[in-house]
């Protein structure tokens, strides 16, 4: 199975940009997802990379390496109802089984 | 589209009790549903994995006999906690998988927060 590693808090500025990094092993790695959730609520889904670079959407972007085995979530233009868990999922290439990682808790301030 | 519901969505049992969750996706077919569990503070950890018509593919340290799982149609499985203990109080989350644009995607139930006592 997939070792998913992210930072467990992180705090930032309303306005400001913050950066979740993701790290996790290769060996039968098929692509990430990016979810976030709030405290005591389902998931939502975010973005999914399975190609190297950048995808954008909005306000919210998320990068993938594969060969360093590495993503990252970028939140710009911090709100405040962007304080929330964001969960760094890998999908293996058996089957479309999910790894989570801990989840970075992020608490944006004003 | 790609609506999960979960039933109930909070539950308070006795000691000893068997609790069933339900989780159906409401506009899509689901042949792979998963269930997980989160306790405060943690991420989501895999009990298993649900396939219609078959038996479920339960993950390492998860006792199939105490979490039952039944998925009988395309569109609903079932959960159920037999013989509830006060550990076992958590937030149980269901998801459905769909392929879209290629990708396995899971749609994610609401959660069921189950509390023993």
């Amino acid at each position: 199975g997939q070792n998913i590693d992210q930072p467990t808090e992180m705090t930032a500025t309303e306005g400001a940009i913050v950066q979740i990094n993701c790290t996790y092993q290769t060996s039968g790695f098929n692509g990430l997802f990016w979810y976030q959730q709030h405290a005591g609520e389902a998931p939502t889904f975010l973005s999914y990379n399975v190609l190297d670079g950048l995808e954008e959407k909005g306000r919210f972007s998320s990068f993938l390496s594969r060969s360093k085995g590495y993503s990252y979530l970028l939140l710009k233009e911090l709100q405040m109802k962007d304080s929330a868990s964001y969960l760094c999922a890998g999908q293996g290439t058996a089957g479309n089984k999910l790894t989570f990682g801990g989840g970075t808790r992020v608490l944006v301030k004003p | 589209g790609a609506v999960v519901s979960q039933h109930p969505s909070w539950v308070i049992c006795k000691s000893g009790t068997s609790v069933k969750i339900e989780c159906r996706s409401l506009d899509f077919q689901a042949t792979t549903m998963f269930w997980y569990r989160q306790f405060p503070k943690q991420s989501l950890m895999l009990m298993a994995t649900s396939n219609e018509g078959s038996k479920a593919t339960y993950e390492q340290g998860v006792e199939k006999d105490k979490f039952l799982i039944n998925h009988a149609s395309l569109t609903l499985s079932t959960l159920t906690v037999t013989s509830a203990h006060p550990e076992d109080s958590s937030f149980y989350i269901c998801s459905a998988s769909a392929l879209a644009a290629g990708v396995h995607e899971q749609y994610f139930g609401p959660g069921t927060r189950l509390t023993v006592t």
